[in-house]
């Protein structure tokens, strides 16, 4: 069975740094594409960074040059370091494998499976 | 603001069907980029709904299906259940952003 489980949320004060983690198993993250996904208390969902199987990262405008999106090959494990975090960080952040890549684009990936998510909270 | 746009929500009763609408722009489904949907219960991650605009993963009862025209999607329900009551979102790429996006998300109430 495909599963994704989130660790490494909690509460963190403005300006500190977090690392998540993203245990996978059922398939191998090293030949897969995916992404962390985030979303705010009773807001929409936001996607926030992916890594490709060739190790090429990209991430969205609002986390740019503070989050590092990651993967442990040995340990099939996905991660995201996030500096200088802000109240508007605070969201349940979830990973997720993507799907619907072709050899030239991702333009019209999908995301699936998604993990439980963790609760990253920014506050004094 | 997303630039994807859906109505906040939406209700039917048992048995009923509904459609929820997402409204894009040529940057976006205008270009070419496919939609997909997601359900994500009470409390719950999102689940994949629909993928490539029309198409059901395996385990995804056939009530659902999905359309694209031009700058718009919608999502229809068909038979609705009571366990259909959750959050649904559409997904796609915006060329004008450079990112993968979401709508704002549509609640569903079961009357």
């Amino acid at each position: 069975e495909v599963q994704l489980v989130e660790t490494g949320g909690g509460l963190i004060q403005p300006g500190g740094s977090l690392r998540l983690s993203c245990a996978a198993s059922g398939f191998t993250v090293s030949s897969s594409y995916m992404s962390w996904v985030r979303q705010a208390p009773g807001k929409a969902l936001e996607w926030v960074s992916v890594i490709y199987s060739g190790g090429r990262t990209y991430y969205a405008d609002s986390v740019k040059g503070r989050f590092t999106i990651s993967r442990d090959n040995s340990k099939n494990t996905l991660y995201l370091q996030m500096n200088s975090l802000r109240a508007e960080d605070t969201a349940v952040y979830y990973c997720a494998r993507d799907l619907g890549c072709t050899s030239t684009t991702c333009r019209n990936k999908w995301f699936d499976p998604w993990g439980q998510g963790t609760l990253v909270t920014v506050s004094s | 603001q997303s630039v994807l746009t859906q109505p906040p929500s939406v209700s039917g009763a048992p048995g009923q069907r509904v459609t929820i609408s997402c409204t894009g722009s040529s940057s976006n489904f205008g270009a070419g980029s496919d939609v997909h949907w997601y359900q994500q219960l009470p409390g719950t991650a999102p689940k994949l709904l629909i993928y490539g605009n029309n198409n059901r993963p395996s385990g995804v009862p056939d009530r659902f299906s999905g359309s694209k025209s031009g700058t718009s999607a919608s999502l229809a329900i068909s038979g609705l259940q009571a366990e259909d009551e959750a959050d649904y979102y559409c997904q796609s790429y915006d060329n004008t952003l450079s990112a993968w996006v979401f709508g704002g998300g549509t609640k569903l109430t079961v009357l």
